[in-house]
């Protein structure tokens, strides 16, 4: 077992839809997670982080987290072409090392 | 926002020959990670470092090589290339969380 798993994908939405991008990992001690966004060729960028059990909006972004389903997962409100990337889950454990899901690529379709 | 550096962006070598991937950062981090990564697939952790003289192997094995002298600092060798390290190589620094540099894309022929 992976100690982050994501659904490869691919993910394809419609413009201006809600796109739900999903994430759990293995490690129950594992204290930060977060979320990459990597466009084809460029390297990964942070776009979200969450260390708390609920969600946490940031613009149209919403990072959720249950520790206790061991599950993370990015919320993309009206869904536009320019999100159509691969997104990266990440989650740091206790020893402050990360650990990166294989990603999901999401295609927002005009 | 972090900086950091890669060179060169582009390399392309011939088989055998030896090559050095260089990565600076400026933040004062002191863990910086290698990446390899093929087109469309995921992340490989190959090298990383917890500080100066500290370097260990990462979770893909690899025929590079790292080195930490100074904090700033987190060159890969290859002293031999390879058709098979053609890939694209990244590099990245942490403080609570991992910041990434552009990338190397290497092709080796």
């Amino acid at each position: 077992q992976k100690e982050v798993e994501q659904n490869s994908g691919p993910l394809s939405v419609p413009e201006g839809a809600i796109a739900s991008l999903n994430c759990t990992y293995s490690d129950r001690g594992s204290q930060s997670f977060f979320w990459y966004r990597q466009y084809s060729g460029k390297s990964p960028e942070l776009i979200m982080f969450i260390y708390s059990n609920g969600d946490k909006e940031d613009g149209r972004f919403t990072a959720q987290l249950n520790k206790a389903s061991q599950y993370v997962s990015l919320l993309i409100r009206d869904s536009q072409p320019s999100d159509s990337a691969t997104y990266l889950c990440a989650v740091g454990n206790n020893n402050n090392d990360m650990r990166f899901g294989a990603g999901t690529r999401l295609t927002v379709k005009p | 926002e972090a900086d950091i550096y890669q060179t060169p962006r582009y390399l392309v070598i011939g088989t055998g020959k030896k090559i050095t991937l260089e990565c600076s950062q400026t933040m004062g981090h002191d863990k910086m990670y290698w990446y390899q990564q093929d087109p469309g697939m995921e992340l490989h952790l190959i090298h990383y470092s917890y500080g100066v003289n500290s370097t260990e192997k990462g979770d893909l094995s690899s025929e590079s090589t790292v080195s930490r002298i100074r904090t700033e600092h987190f060159p890969l060798t290859l002293e031999s290339a390879r058709p098979s390290h053609t890939s694209q190589y990244l590099c990245a620094s942490k403080f609570e969380t991992q910041y990434f540099g552009p990338g190397t894309r290497l092709l080796v022929l």
